[in-house]
C-alpha cells in the first residue's frame, strides 16, 4: 500500500474554475503538508496540518483551502485558478511537527496545469 | 532567513564516473536531508545528517556534513543509469521548519 497518496495525478483545467486535490496518508502520522513545486524544481511549503489542526500557514492566497476531515486527510482546494497557479504539489506527512530531524514521506505529486 | 544553496544545478555524467552535488547553508544547519525525485514520483528519502562531521553510506551513495555543519555534500561512486533523477537537500531551520535547496537535476549518459 502506497504510504502517502494524492490524487489526481495530473489536473488539466481552464482559469477561473475551482478545484481540489486529495491527500491521504496510511503511516498514522500527526503531521501533514502540502508543498509547491515551482518550475525550478524549488519546493515550497504552503501548509502543514498537525491532528487535524492548522499550525503552518505561509503566505498563499486565499484562494487555496486546506481542508482536514482527519489527521490520515489532508485536502486542498483551489478556487478561482490562475495561470501562475500551474505547478505540480506535494502532499507530505511526518510523524510529529515541531521537533527537529522528522523524516517526511511525500505523494507522487499532483502536476496541475490551468490554461 | 536561512537559505540552502545546491550545486551545481545540472549535472551530466558518464556511467560508472563517480559524482559529487553540494549543499551550502548561510547559517548552521540542524539537521539535514538528502531526497532524491524521480520524473512523475514523489520524493524518496536518501539520507539525513544531524552531527558535525558525519558521514552516512547508503549502496553507493555517501553523505557527509562538514563540521560547521554549514555544508553537506552528496557523492556517488559509479554512476548507474537508476542514479538519474532531482537530488534535493533540505534542512530544518530554528523554527523546526524544513527549507529546501533548489535541487540538482542528474543525467547519467549510458
Amino acid at each position: 500500500d502506497t504510504a502517502v497518496s494524492q490524487t489526481p495525478k495530473y489536473l488539466v483545467t481552464q482559469m477561473g474554475n475551482d478545484k481540489s486535490i486529495k491527500c491521504e496518508q496510511n503511516l498514522g502520522h500527526d503531521t501533514m503538508y502540502w508543498y509547491k513545486q515551482d518550475s525550478k524544481k524549488f519546493l515550497k511549503i504552503m501548509f502543514s496540518y498537525n491532528n487535524k489542526e492548522l499550525i503552518i500557514n505561509e503566505t498563499v492566497p486565499n484562494r487555496f483551502s486546506p481542508k482536514s476531515p482527519d489527521k490520515a486527510h489532508l485536502n486542498l482546494h483551489i478556487n478561482s485558478l490562475e495561470l501562475g497557479d500551474s505547478a505540480v504539489y506535494f502532499c507530505a506527512s511526518s510523524q510529529r511537527t515541531g521537533v527537529t530531524n522528522e523524516k517526511l514521506f511525500f505523494g507522487s505529486g499532483t502536476q496541475l496545469s490551468v490554461l | 532567513s536561512q537559505e540552502l544553496e545546491q550545486s551545481p544545478q545540472s549535472l551530466i555524467v558518464q556511467e560508472g564516473k563517480n559524482l559529487t552535488i553540494n549543499c551550502t547553508s548561510s547559517k548552521t544547519l540542524y539537521g539535514l536531508y538528502w531526497y532524491k525525485q524521480k520524473y512523475g514520483e514523489g520524493l524518496i528519502f536518501l539520507m539525513m545528517l544531524q552531527k558535525g562531521g558525519e558521514e552516512k553510506s547508503h549502496e553507493k551513495i555517501t553523505a557527509k556534513l562538514d563540521e560547521k555543519k554549514q555544508q553537506s555534500s552528496l557523492h556517488i561512486t559509479a554512476s548507474q543509469p537508476s542514479h538519474a533523477g532531482i537530488y534535493l537537500c533540505g534542512a530544518d531551520d530554528s523554527n523546526y521548519q524544513l527549507i529546501w535547496g533548489a535541487g540538482t537535476k542528474l543525467i547519467i549518459k549510458p
